[in-house]
């Protein structure tokens, strides 16, 4: 079945620093889209692109559909960055369906 | 107005009783959805709404029913919780077109005791 593994599991970086999130899947998708969630809290949808690089603030998506790979880019990091970062695909199956990675859980310290 | 409302935010269940969430959108969104999520695993389709065709993930077919009454509302029915039902229960909707992003609400965040 369709598979999405997310790198790393877990990271901690220094404030300031940037972060790249990696998202692969097993199969062609039509869309991957990010989503944010602090410890016990919802999912907040950050980014959503089925190809190529998308902007908002300091957070860039690149998906390469081809590659099966999509990254999410976080640039000069903060504190309040720390949480769980997941991705979601949609596969070309047109059943409407998401299959997440198990997410990357970032800390980002002072 | 794009938000997924979910209610209660918080359930405390006794295991064997049933349990009943509920989940509304205003976006007239075809698609609605149920996701269990544990801690540390990824968010898991439980069953999606399209209209008011309901379809089930295969290896989850008899623990969860719902109900859409109407294009707005859907439920999550557990018939006889069981502890291994303590998760967070994410509804989310969309339009159901490829391409359509989907649209999270809070969560509601069952335990089973």
């Amino acid at each position: 079945g369709q598979q999405v593994q997310q790198s790393p599991a877990s990271l901690v970086l220094q404030e300031g620093e940037n972060a790249e999130l990696q998202c692969n899947f097993s199969s062609t998708a039509t869309r991957l889209q990010w989503f944010y969630q602090r410890p016990g809290g919802s999912l907040v949808s950050l980014l959503s692109n089925p190809s190529g690089t998308k902007h908002t603030g300091r957070l860039t998506s690149t998906t390469v559909t081809k590659e099966r790979r999509g990254s999410l880019h976080i640039s000069s990091s903060q504190i309040t960055d720390s949480g769980t970062y997941l991705c979601a695909m949609e596969f070309n199956t047109g059943n409407y369906k998401y299959v997440f990675g198990a997410g990357t859980r970032l800390k980002v310290i002072a | 107005d794009t938000t997924v409302k979910q209610n209660p935010r918080y359930k405390l269940a006794r295991v064997g009783k049933p349990v009943n969430l509920i989940c509304s959108q205003t976006m007239n969104h075809d698609t609605m959805y149920w996701y269990q999520k544990k801690p540390n695993q990824a968010p898991k389709l439980l069953l999606f709404y399209y209209d008011k065709i309901l379809n089930r993930e295969a290896d989850t077919f008899e623990k969860f029913q719902s109900s859409r009454p109407n294009n707005s509302f859907c439920s999550l029915y557990i018939g006889s919780a069981g502890l291994e039902y303590s998760a967070m229960y994410l509804c989310a909707s969309s339009t159901g077109a490829t391409y359509a992003e989907q649209f999270f609400g809070p969560g509601t965040r069952l335990t089973v005791l």
